[in-house]
């Protein structure tokens, strides 16, 4: 079945810095892949999406690249401040049973240090 | 913001008690979402509809049931609620050809 990995659960850096966030998945080869945010006690925010033929997206301070080969997804926030402290979420299409229907791994907890 | 809402944000129970888990979204979106998250943990879709009187069982087993009478609205069900429901709920909708989901500010059920 298709697997999902946000390789960091946690991930501290200091205000001003570039956090890089990953993201890498098995056993498929999704057409997209999505990012979202998720702040305590509230349901995730659509930030990113990334098409298989797409190396790279960006978005203000997010960029998102995709490498198909490796499997691998790479998120990056440049120039981090506290606001952007939150869970980010790495999302794909799901296939077989799953087929249409967004399969999430387990995100990974930014912290942005002032 | 996102216009798909839940009620209640935040419900305490006892065991055995029937409860009802409200979703609406006013964009007119047909495929409609249950996820159930446990602190930490990841989303697993518990249900799914693709529109009216469309619903599907997800990957993750649930002792619920859904409901999709109008396109609009999309209520979770759990006829006899056990400590082990409790969870966080969310709901969320997208387009027929739409890729992003938009997702509601889920529901904290504790079962006691």
């Amino acid at each position: 079945s298709q697997k999902i990995e946000q390789n960091s659960e946690a991930l501290n850096i200091q205000e001003g810095k570039t956090a890089t966030l990953t993201c890498n998945y098995t056993n498929y080869s999704p057409a997209y892949l999505q990012w979202y945010r998720q702040d305590p006690g509230r349901g995730p925010v659509f930030l990113l999406l990334i098409r298989e033929n797409e190396k790279e997206k960006r978005k203000e301070r997010l960029k998102v690249t995709f490498d198909t080969t490796l499997k691998q997804s790479l998120f990056h926030i440049t120039a981090s401040q506290p606001a952007d402290s939150a869970t980010y979420l790495c999302a794909l299409v799901g296939y077989g049973g799953s087929q249409g229907n967004l399969i999430f791994g387990k995100g990974t907890k930014l912290s942005v240090k002032p | 913001e996102a216009d798909i809402y839940q009620t209640p944000r935040y419900l305490v129970i006892g065991t055995g008690k029937k409860i009802t888990l409200e979703c609406s979204q006013t964009m007119g979106h047909d495929k409609m979402y249950w996820y159930q998250q446990d602190p930490g943990m990841e989303l697993h879709l518990i249900h799914y509809s693709y529109g009216v009187n469309s619903t599907e069982k997800g990957d993750l087993s649930s002792e619920s049931t859904v409901s999709r009478i109008r396109t609009e609205h999309f209520p979770l069900t759990l006829e006899s609620a056990r400590p082990s429901h409790t969870s966080q709920y969310l709901c969320a909708s997208r387009q027929t050809w739409g890729e992003t989901q938009y997702f509601g500010p889920g529901t904290r059920l504790l079962v006691l």
